[in-house]
């Protein structure tokens, strides 16, 4: 079972920053949270990772709060192929996946 | 980062025949992972593929119906076996990657079936 939750939907707009929440409550000390996204029932692309500091590449920024119970992915500016569902997991040696955030970007 | 060469890419089958879809990897990976994507729904893991031993499948997925075979550290197949319209769905293999804190995991483009 998914030990993640995120909200189903949300739009974005253009060029905006898009702020995605995810809890992991029930997280353990030494397991990592990974963001992956899916675009049109593509194989889902690695967006980053983290463990306990706020992490930042070219495609994203991921903070995750003090008690690791959870995290945002941010999107800073946002385009139209960013629309996709967004996936946040919790790696226990396999990936569970819960349903995601469909995020659509609107111009 | 690996990467994953899935086929087929799409296919098309009679329902009672099976489908075998293979996964190749262009390194060494010790655990490869299958995955079904059924229409309009997330992905459910199927089974863990470590070379040299059984698969471990996760519940509600049996060997009968699931077969896969890890021959080497680079390639997997997971046979789809008597089809039914309800297997209609996207399958994907995984593989591990990096250690320590690059530890994660890539995705091949996946197997989009459709039993009829």
């Amino acid at each position: 079972d998914a030990k993640t939750t995120q909200p189903p939907s949300m739009d974005c707009a253009e060029g905006r920053a898009a702020n995605l929440p995810c809890n992991h409550s029930t997280i353990s000390g030494n397991e990592y949270v990974y963001w992956y996204r899916q675009i049109h029932s593509q194989g889902p692309q690695y967006i980053i990772h983290g463990l306990k500091n706020n992490e930042t590449n070219e495609m994203a920024s991921l903070i995750i709060t003090e008690d690791r119970k959870s995290s945002t992915l941010i999107l800073p500016h946002a385009t139209l192929r960013d629309t996709a569902v967004y996936y946040c997991l919790v790696n226990d040696y396999k990936l569970s996946f819960g349903a995601g955030t469909t995020v659509t970007v609107r111009a | 980062s690996a990467v994953i060469s899935q086929k087929p890419s799409r296919d098309i089958c009679q329902r009672g025949t099976s489908l075998t879809i293979q996964c190749q990897v262009d390194s060494q990976v010790t655990m490869m992972f299958w995955y079904r994507q059924q229409p309009g729904q997330s992905l459910t893991l199927i089974a863990t593929a470590n070379q040299g031993s059984e698969a471990t499948y996760e519940s509600g997925f049996v060997i009968d119906k699931f077969p896969i075979s890890r021959p080497n550290l680079t390639f997997s197949t997971l046979t789809v076996s008597n089809m039914s319209p309800e297997d209609s769905s996207i399958y994907l293999c995984s593989v591990e990657i990096g250690q320590g804190s690059d530890y994660g995991y890539t995705f091949g483009s996946g197997t989009r079936l459709t039993v009829v």
